[in-house]
């Protein structure tokens, strides 16, 4: 069975820095494409970034261009996301999902993780 | 703003026939495949249909869908109880060259 077990939120100032992890079993993460997509609370979803199954390939929504980085290390089963230059508006339950291919990234997530909260807030 | 619409809203009781539309563009809905999503209250997201109109294993057929041009549609037939949650229609878009989802439907039982 797959699962993908998402870690790494809390509270953070302004301005500061989070980086969120995904850890998958039941399937090699090398293999797919995966990506992170936020959920303001009360609201709806918001695609953030994508990257290939090497890692070499990456996506990232306008609205977080240049502030967060999507990696990877396939040895560990783990996606990462780094978030630099957090705003309040960042605020979501942040997922992580798995796209079905290695470069498939229109296809869209197929399945996903429960979710970390993350809180931007003084 | 999303570049998808979807109504906020649709009703219908047990038993009956619920439609709700997803409207884009050339660049998202005109050019690929469109995904819907499920999220019950509290849960994370479910893949509902993929490839436009296939379901994954486990999701009952009450549940189809299609696209013409630039929108697309779910249906909900024979309604029940559980079906109550958001409804989000997703798709990549080549103009934004990322993945863009429906502000969501909410589907009431009444």
């Amino acid at each position: 069975e797959e699962q993908l077990l998402e870690s790494g939120g809390g509270l953070v100032q302004p301005g500061g820095s989070l980086r969120l992890s995904c850890t998958v079993s039941g399937f090699t993460l090398g293999s797919f494409a995966m990506t992170w997509v936020r959920q303001a609370p009360g609201k709806g979803l918001e695609w953030v970034s994508a990257n290939s199954g090497s890692g070499g390939s990456a996506y990232y929504a306008n609205s977080v261009k240049g502030r967060f980085t999507i990696s990877r290390d396939n040895s560990k089963s783990t996606l990462y996301l780094q978030m630099n230059s957090l705003r309040v508006e960042d605020t979501a339950l942040y997922y992580c999902a798995k796209i079905p291919g290695n470069y498939d990234f229109w296809r869209g997530p197929v399945s996903w993780g429960q979710g970390t909260l993350v809180t931007v807030s003084s | 703003q999303s570049v998808l619409t979807q109504p906020p809203s649709a009703s219908g009781s047990p038993g009956q026939r619920v439609t709700t539309s997803c409207s884009g563009s050339f660049s998202n809905i005109g050019r690929n495949i469109v995904n819907w999503y499920q999220q019950l209250p509290g849960t994370a997201p479910k893949l509902l249909i993929y490839d436009e109109n296939q379901r994954p294993s486990g999701v009952p057929d009450r549940f189809s869908a299609s696209k013409s041009g630039t929108s697309a549609s779910l249906a909900i037939s024979g309604l029940q109880s559980e079906d109550e949650a958001e409804y989000y229609c997703a798709v990549w878009d080549d103009s934004l060259n990322g993945y863009v989802f429906g502000p969501g439907t909410k589907v009431t039982v009444l």
